[in-house]
């Protein structure tokens, strides 16, 4: 158990819907990181968060957007949803926002697109 | 652009043998790499690290070893057990400077 907890496990929705993903870090950890992880694509980097401020931005869609609150839980909300966007996103935490440690991985939200 | 790759997308061992999971990497600027173990259904698990001023990292029956020469990393894993079967990926710091960037994965079946 990595201490990094994701809700929900699973999402179906339809094109066109928005959805709210949930990530709770481990306890002591400032940093939160959003993947998504596809077949074609593997794991792909989208934002990270540290200490509630934006830190760094990958390969984010404007259609995404994520936060973190000041208790340091994040969420990650899709809107307009597409058939491609059909896909696992994960959630990692680390203790600083520095990149020589490592990211704890949570088991990630199945999202399915209709 | 940056990518981290693997050598091998399968690889199938004996338990009780030794196993090598490599990965090549084409950013010599990294200086920060690490593997992660993913089970069906599970988010990936840290395994190991390594800093670039480091040749090699041992842990419990892992060793990573680093060569900057070649941009090179490997995974040894030893007396592979069932419970190693899984995907592992290597990553490394991207040039965002927070971000990990991942290769695609070796899928390691260990049979008994």
């Amino acid at each position: 158990d990595s201490g990094v907890t994701q809700t929900p496990k699973h999402l179906i929705t339809a094109t066109g819907q928005r959805v709210t993903l949930r990530c709770s870090p481990r306890s002591g950890d400032l940093s939160v990181y959003w993947y998504q992880q596809s077949l074609d694509q593997g794991l792909q980097f989208l934002i990270q968060y540290y200490n509630g401020e934006e830190r760094a931005k990958g390969n984010i869609l404007e259609r995404f957007s994520a936060q973190q609150f000041p208790d340091l839980h994040s969420e990650l909300n899709l809107s307009s949803l597409e058939l491609g966007d059909s896909a696992l996103y994960f959630c990692a935490s680390s203790r600083q926002g520095g990149s020589n440690q490592p990211q704890h991985f949570g088991d990630g939200t199945r999202l399915s697109i209709l | 652009g940056e990518s981290v790759g693997l050598h091998l997308p399968t690889l199938s061992v004996q338990e009780g043998d030794n196993s090598i999971i490599n990965c090549a990497y084409s950013n010599s600027a990294s200086d920060y790499f690490i593997w992660y173990k993913q089970e069906s259904g599970k988010g990936p698990q840290f395994i190991i690290d390594i800093r670039s001023n480091m040749d090699k990292r041992q842990g419990q029956r892992v060793t990573v070893l680093l060569n900057k020469t070649v941009k090179h990393l490997s995974l040894q894993i030893a007396a592979t057990q069932p419970g190693d079967s899984a995907v592992y990926f290597c990553a490394e710091k991207g040039e965002a400077g927070t971000a990990l960037i991942f290769g695609k994965g070796t899928t390691l079946s260990v049979s008994s």
